[in-house]
């Protein structure tokens, strides 16, 4: 069936450097990909989507970008701050409401 | 921006007791809803799809007759664990697809359970 990866599975980094989690999907049809954020305890809030016909996004300190001849895309956050640090999940929305996560990117902004 | 409430944030029950879970989309339509399970430092593993005016679309490995949906009207969905056992203890969250409009999903804030 349709899976989504992601790498990697934790991610530190020091304050004011760059992160970069990547995710791939298996099904071709696929032609929209959501990142959230969740915080301990909290629910997912989405923070950036993009949709095939587009290979780039970008919103302040975050981008996403997608190649779909390879079926990746990644989230890119950068000049990290310590209230970016919680779990990411990348997903893919296959067909009209089939949405598929990723199994999450616990990112550390170290201060 | 498109808000989803879910209740009880958090609740405690004995084993053998049923346990009802709302959801509802506060200033939309929902045709479509979506039931998940986390459990600690996991990914969401989505249970059941919850259509409205239909039966719920179950996931493969998720007991229909023990997590009952139903999903009434356009803003409201309900899970119910029946009968609940330890084993069923998790985080339960749902997640709404605003109809008409695009494909942006929109979750609920959990609902911690925990059974003794």
């Amino acid at each position: 069936g349709e899976n989504v990866e992601q790498h990697p599975s934790t991610l530190s980094v020091q304050e004011g450097d760059s992160a970069v989690i990547k995710c791939t999907y298996s099904d071709s049809a696929s032609n929209y990909f959501p990142w959230y954020k969740q915080e301990l305890g909290k629910r997912p809030q989405l923070i950036i989507d993009i949709r095939s016909n587009v290979g780039e996004k970008k919103d302040q300190r975050i981008a996403v970008t997608l190649n779909k001849t390879a079926k990746h895309f990644s989230l890119h956050i950068t000049e990290t701050q310590p209230e970016d640090s919680a779990v990411y999940f990348c997903a893919s929305l296959s067909g009209t409401y089939k949405y598929i996560f990723g199994t999450g990117t616990r990112l550390k902004v170290l201060a | 921006g498109a808000v989803v409430s879910q209740h009880p944030s958090r609740v405690i029950c004995k084993s053998g007791t049923s346990v009802k879970i709302e959801c509802r989309s506060l200033d939309f339509q929902a045709t479509t809803m979506f039931w998940y399970r986390q459990f600690p430092k996991k990914s969401l593993m989505l249970m059941a799809t919850s259509n409205e005016g239909s039966k719920a679309t179950y996931e493969q490995g998720v007991e229909k007759d023990k997590f009952l949906i139903n999903h009434a009207s356009l803003t409201l969905s309900t899970l119910t664990v029946t009968s609940a056992h330890p084993e069923d203890s998790s985080f339960y969250i749902c997640s709404a697809r605003n109809r008409g409009r695009d494909e942006k999903l929109f979750f609920g804030s959990g609902t911690q359970l925990s059974v003794l």
